[in-house]
């Protein structure tokens, strides 16, 4: 089976600009979670999409979104960029609790 | 809320060592345990993960215990290599109304010197 795929690898944005990130999960896998990595707070939860719904959303402000397509791939977008947002954004896809695997991620650098 | 504890770092150890990475977890309910591993530059990697109380998760000679009595699942290594210096995350899952998904520790980074 292929792993979770995540597009691009590293991107540069300015502040104000919006960017979406791409996750393909494996091949039947319905769950989709993000999560952005920082050296300051960590590994933190941003949001888990489930057959096209999102069932849990982390502690971020609404400039953070996602969605989910039929196929399961996600997307999550972030709108009017902030420097703190300068982070490795993480994709896992997952059959049930036991199980989460992770993309290589997206390094995002907002100057 | 969920929360899981672990180790400060930074850990350095000699090749061969023996190697402790200590994680106490805080759940309302019945978690899962796991050990995740991250490489320079790239996502988690599952090393090892436990999902009942007493499972013992192992994997390239690592080893958790899931200890409900202490709420720990503290991670070890008999004898430790210079390709395990990593960053490691203990991490649970529990099953909440739909409310799935992973709370992290803060991560411990290993060195290991030849």
């Amino acid at each position: 089976k292929a792993g979770v795929t995540q597009t691009p690898r590293y991107l540069i944005k300015t502040r104000g600009q919006q960017v979406t990130l791409s996750c393909s999960p494996i091949s039947g896998h319905r769950s989709v979670s993000w999560y952005q990595q920082t050296p300051g707070q960590g590994l933190q939860f941003l949001f888990e999409y489930f057959s096209e719904t999102q069932r849990n959303k982390g502690n971020f402000p609404g400039r953070f979104s996602g969605r989910q397509f039929s196929n399961s791939r996600s997307e999550m977008n972030v709108s009017t960029l902030e420097l703190g947002d300068s982070a490795l954004y993480l994709c896992a896809s997952s059959e049930d609790i036991y199980g989460y695997t992770f993309g290589s991620g997206t390094r995002l650098t907002v100057v | 809320g969920n929360s899981v504890t672990q180790m400060e770092g930074p850990v350095t150890l000699s090749e061969e060592a023996f190697l402790t990475i200590n994680c106490t977890y805080t759940a309302t309910g019945y978690p899962s345990l796991f050990w995740y591993v991250q490489y320079p530059g790239e996502g988690l990697q599952l090393l090892l993960k436990a999902t009942k109380a007493d499972d013992k998760g192992s994997n390239k000679g690592f080893e958790a215990t899931y200890r409900k009595e202490t709420t720990s699942f503290h991670l070890e290594k008999g004898s430790v290599q210079v390709s395990d210096s990593a960053v490691y995350f203990c991490a649970l899952s529990e099953v909440n109304f739909g409310n799935e998904k992973l709370t992290f520790g803060t991560g411990t980074r290993l060195t290991i010197i030849p």
